[in-house]
């Protein structure tokens, strides 16, 4: 257990839906950044969130937002979703003089 | 963002070590590298990061060439669950304690033989 709890696990939608994917960061630390990880792909950096605000943007769609709450744990939110948004998505959080922290990732099939 | 260039693919034997490269030649004097790897359907892990001098951990050691250009990721003994995805990344640093960006790129995939 790496201390960053994403849930859920696993998520099959069908096309045009929304969904929401959640995380909780390890005790202490305040940056959350999510990343997707599409078949055969690398890792894409999607947004950071710092202390409740965001922070870095990567290749977000329009179609995605996510947030933090004052309890610093982060939602992913995947509106209209698409065949191509079929992917492993990570959450990851981390400290100072440290490295990152991810977690499990949620495992998107879309339909 | 500065890039860093890695192989493909490695081999290695079991039990021997690996010596994993990576080339960083834009690399800026606040830049630190890191390594982390991915097993499959996995997470990735962090491995370890340094700055100048070179790092050891419980996990592998990073030698970083004095002009720090390049990098080397040592495991010292490689086992079958050593195989994975390294990625060596330099840390983009932004103002607020732990707040950095890190951008992936295809990594070195390691395959251990036994």
């Amino acid at each position: 257990d790496s201390g960053v709890t994403q849930t859920p696990k696993h998520l099959i939608t069908a096309t045009g839906q929304r969904v929401t994917l959640r995380c909780s960061p390890r005790s202490g630390d305040l940056s959350v950044y999510w990343y997707q990880q599409s078949l055969d792909q690398g890792l894409q950096f999607l947004i950071q969130y710092y202390n409740g605000e965001e922070r870095a943007k990567g290749n977000i769609l329009e179609r995605f937002s996510a947030q933090q709450f004052p309890d610093l744990h982060s939602e992913l939110n995947l509106s209209s979703l698409e065949l191509g948004d079929s992917a492993l998505y990570f959450c990851a959080s981390s400290r100072a003089n440290y490295g990152y922290t991810f977690g499990s990732g949620t495992r998107l099939t879309v339909v | 963002d500065a890039k860093t260039t890695q192989p493909n693919s490695m081999e290695s034997n079991e039990e021997e070590p690996v010596h994993l490269p990576c080339n960083h030649s834009t690399i800026s004097g606040t830049d630190y590298i890191h390594w982390y790897r991915q097993l499959p359907s996995q997470g990735p892990e962090y491995v370890i990061h340094g700055l100048t001098s070179n790092v050891n951990n419980r996990m592998a050691s990073l030698a970083i060439a004095e002009d720090r250009k390049s990098s080397t990721l040592i495991l010292h003994r490689a086992t079958l669950r050593d195989a994975a995805v390294y990625y060596c990344i330099l840390r983009v640093t932004y103002s607020g304690a732990g707040s950095y960006q890190l951008t992936f790129g295809k990594g070195t995939k390691l395959s251990v033989i036994p």
